[in-house]
């Protein structure tokens, strides 16, 4: 049983460049979801798919951002025209959807750590 | 007010000692609970959920929540140095009503020394 994966693990990139950051979820996991977390906080939800369908979106995610999910398997997040302030580790969960219990239950990936210069 | 509490830390225990780790959350509609164990420098683990008000244990951990008092801990027993760590309490509204963010708090460091 493998787990979530992200790539890249890290990425160096120069303000204004535009990054892509890839998440395979847990196979038969169904929802997928985005945070992003900086030093000293927790993880804030960026966004969140049910299979393909992008659900919720939160006012942290920018028109710099964008998500996708097209089959529903694995998800990309883009960043546009990055900015300093988006230095943090991006971090992709997956879940099952099923009973109550269990299927709440959100397991993360390594997570991808963006430097802007 | 912060949806979810957590006091910072460090939190510094002897090896052997039973650690405590407190969250407090403030949106009384919150329906599911977690801890979760981040290591410096990697991604979150999850250790622990709990749905229902009492105590569930786990191995070395127990979590208990009591959502009158809107609250929830972590007890770990005998710590060990390798339960050092930083600990994030992390709430979910009502999952069955789409809410399926998390809210996680800042986390509290334990430093569990020999």
């Amino acid at each position: 049983d493998t787990g979530v994966s992200q790539n890249p693990r890290h990425k160096i990139t120069k303000r204004g460049q535009n990054v892509t950051f890839r998440c395979d979820p847990i196979s038969e996991h169904n929802r997928l979801y985005w945070y992003r977390q900086t030093l000293g906080q927790g993880p804030e939800f960026l966004t969140y798919f049910q299979n393909e369908a992008q659900l919720e979106k939160s006012r942290l995610l920018s028109d710099r951002f964008s998500a996708e999910r097209p089959k529903g398997s694995f998800s990309t997040l883009e960043i546009q025209r990055t900015e300093q302030g988006d230095s943090a580790m991006y971090l992709c969960a997956s879940s099952s959807q099923g009973a109550a219990g269990s299927s709440y239950e959100q397991y993360f990936g390594p997570g991808t750590r963006l430097t802007v210069t | 007010q912060k949806e979810v509490e957590q006091n910072s830390g460090p939190l510094s225990v002897p090896e052997g000692a039973i650690a405590s780790l407190n969250c407090t959350y403030s949106d009384r509609g919150s329906q599911s609970f977690f801890w979760y164990r981040q290591y410096s420098g990697k991604s979150p683990e999850l250790i622990m959920s709990i749905y229902s008000n009492g105590d569930k244990e786990d191995g070395r951990f127990t979590a208990q929540l009591n959502k009158a008092s809107q609250y929830v801990s972590l007890l770990i027993r005998d710590s060990q140095p390798s339960d050092s760590a930083t600990y994030l309490c992390a709430v979910n509204l009502d999952p069955r009503g789409g809410y399926n963010k998390l809210i996680f708090g800042a986390g509290t460091r334990l430093a569990v020394h020999p």
